[in-house]
């Protein structure tokens, strides 16, 4: 089974700077993606990045980057230049890609709250 | 991106009654759609899994008898929680798959709130 472990509960980063929000993961797949969705306020999930695990190359949208070591199932989140509006719980999350086109569902980590303060 | 719509956003309802929540894919077609249950300052938790045209599949701990899920078209899917009782009030996502089968898209959620 695969586990997805968030160990910060809370953190938070000054307007403008940037914060690295932890995410590792236990799996026996060789083939699968890896997710970070926000929920602000609203707790409407918004994807905010996705990986798949055969590329290499890291992730990046926009202020939104990750760095995957594979090797050490490791799948941190960087916020740069941070703003107001990303105050939000942080979920990561992990897909098993099944073969035939079937959809794998999401297993969530326990989250992180991630207040930006002005 | 994909829109997923839910609705109600928001129920309130005596105990021992029943509650239909819609999930529909707005602008795609989704073959599967999944029920979520998020308590307060929690994650969220899969309940179960709605494939169209056939019976869901539902995690285990979890009732079928009292979360009935239908996925009777390629756009629609109902959870209906029966005879709801306060322990159910919870707060409640559903997501559907994108054609390509690599993103989940979520509804806006459903909180549940039994008397």
């Amino acid at each position: 089974a695969q586990t997805v472990t968030q160990s910060q509960p809370e953190m938070s980063v000054q307007e403008a700077e940037t914060v690295t929000l932890s995410c590792t993961y236990d799996t026996s797949e060789s083939n699968y993606y890896l997710f970070w969705y926000k929920q602000p306020p609203s707790r409407q999930m918004i994807l905010v990045i996705r990986q798949e695990a055969y590329k290499q190359q890291n992730a990046t949208e926009n202020r939104f980057s990750v760095n995957f070591q594979k090797a050490a199932k490791s799948f941190s989140l960087k916020i740069s230049d941070s703003q107001l509006g990303d105050t939000a719980m942080y979920f990561c999350a992990f897909m098993k890609h099944l073969n035939g086109g079937s959809q794998g569902n999401l297993i969530f980590g326990k989250g992180t709250k991630l207040s930006v303060k002005p | 991106g994909a829109v997923v719509s839910q609705h109600p956003s928001r129920v309130i309802c005596k105990s021992g009654t029943s509650v239909k929540i819609e999930c529909r894919s707005l602008d795609f077609q989704a073959t599967t759609m999944f029920w979520y249950r998020q308590f307060p300052k929690k994650s969220l938790m899969l309940m179960a899994t709605s494939n169209e045209g056939s019976k869901a599949t539902y995690e285990q701990g979890v009732e079928k008898d009292k979360f009935l899920i239908n996925h009777a078209s390629l756009t629609l899917s109902t959870l209906t929680v029966t005879s709801a009782h306060p322990e159910d009030s919870s707060f409640y996502i559903c997501s559907a798959s994108s054609p390509n089968n690599e993103k989940l898209f979520f509804g806006s959620g459903t909180q549940l709130s039994v008397l």
